[in-house]
């Protein structure tokens, strides 16, 4: 079954880029999308984006500045560049398989474990 | 964007319990709802997809409804191991996705 495993920094100055790579294991992207969530402290999640395997993104307009998801599929990895970061981006950062119905929908499953990013001086 | 408003944020329950959540979303979505449960520490897990379709071994006892603006999760015989944080995520195509705010289950 597919696992996904998040890995970067859990600290990072504010005003520098927080970078996030996700590795997946014992499945393939082809046919589905993958995407970041975040979760701030106390707080419900918040969607930052996602691809599909033919190339295409989306992303959350709040962040869509901001942020870039790129992936390797030589190493079954995708990864979160999220630059100009400031403490409101402390949060947990997960990453997840987005399942669809025809296409339609967009729900996650499975999700990593999650990584604590904290943008602290 | 799409707003979705859980009630209520907190709910004391026993085991053995019926507990429903509501979540309402700003403007309709057809049957584009997923419901996740959470534990401290530990990721969201994936309960019910489509408003109503239940996820992969999840338990029966798990069950949504609605469709449009106003959807029901239902917790039937509430067990020790449903004592979570419970989100709604609107699950339409155009985004941004939205996350509820959250119910807290707690044991009474």
């Amino acid at each position: 079954q597919v696992q996904l495993q998040e890995s970067g920094p859990g600290l990072v100055m504010p005003s520098e880029t927080l970078s996030l790579t996700c590795t997946v294991s014992g499945g393939s992207f082809s046919t589905y999308y993958w995407g970041w969530i975040r979760q701030p402290p106390g707080m419900g999640p918040e969607w930052i984006g996602y691809f599909y395997y033919s190339g295409i993104t989306n992303y959350n307009p709040s962040l869509k500045s901001r942020v870039t998801i790129s992936v390797d599929t030589s190493k079954n990895q995708f990864s979160l560049n999220l630059s100009s970061v400031t403490a409101a981006d402390t949060a947990v950062y997960y990453c997840a398989r987005a399942h669809t119905i025809g296409g339609e929908g967009r729900w996650f499953d499975p999700w990593g474990q999650g990584t604590l990013v904290t943008v602290s001086s | 964007d799409i707003q979705m408003t859980q009630s209520p944020s907190f709910v004391s329950a026993a085991v053995g319990d019926r507990v429903t959540i509501t979540c309402r979303a700003s403007q309709g979505i057809s049957s584009w709802l997923a419901w996740y449960q959470q534990k401290p520490g530990r990721a969201p897990k994936l309960l019910i997809y489509a408003a109503s379709s239940l996820h992969s071994g999840v338990p029966s006892r798990f069950s949504g409804s609605g469709s449009g603006t106003d959807f029901t999760l239902t917790i039937t015989n509430l067990q020790p191991e449903d004592f979570a944080t419970y989100y709604c995520q609107q699950a339409n195509n155009s985004p941004p996705l939205t996350f509820g705010g959250g119910t807290k289950v707690e044991i009474k």
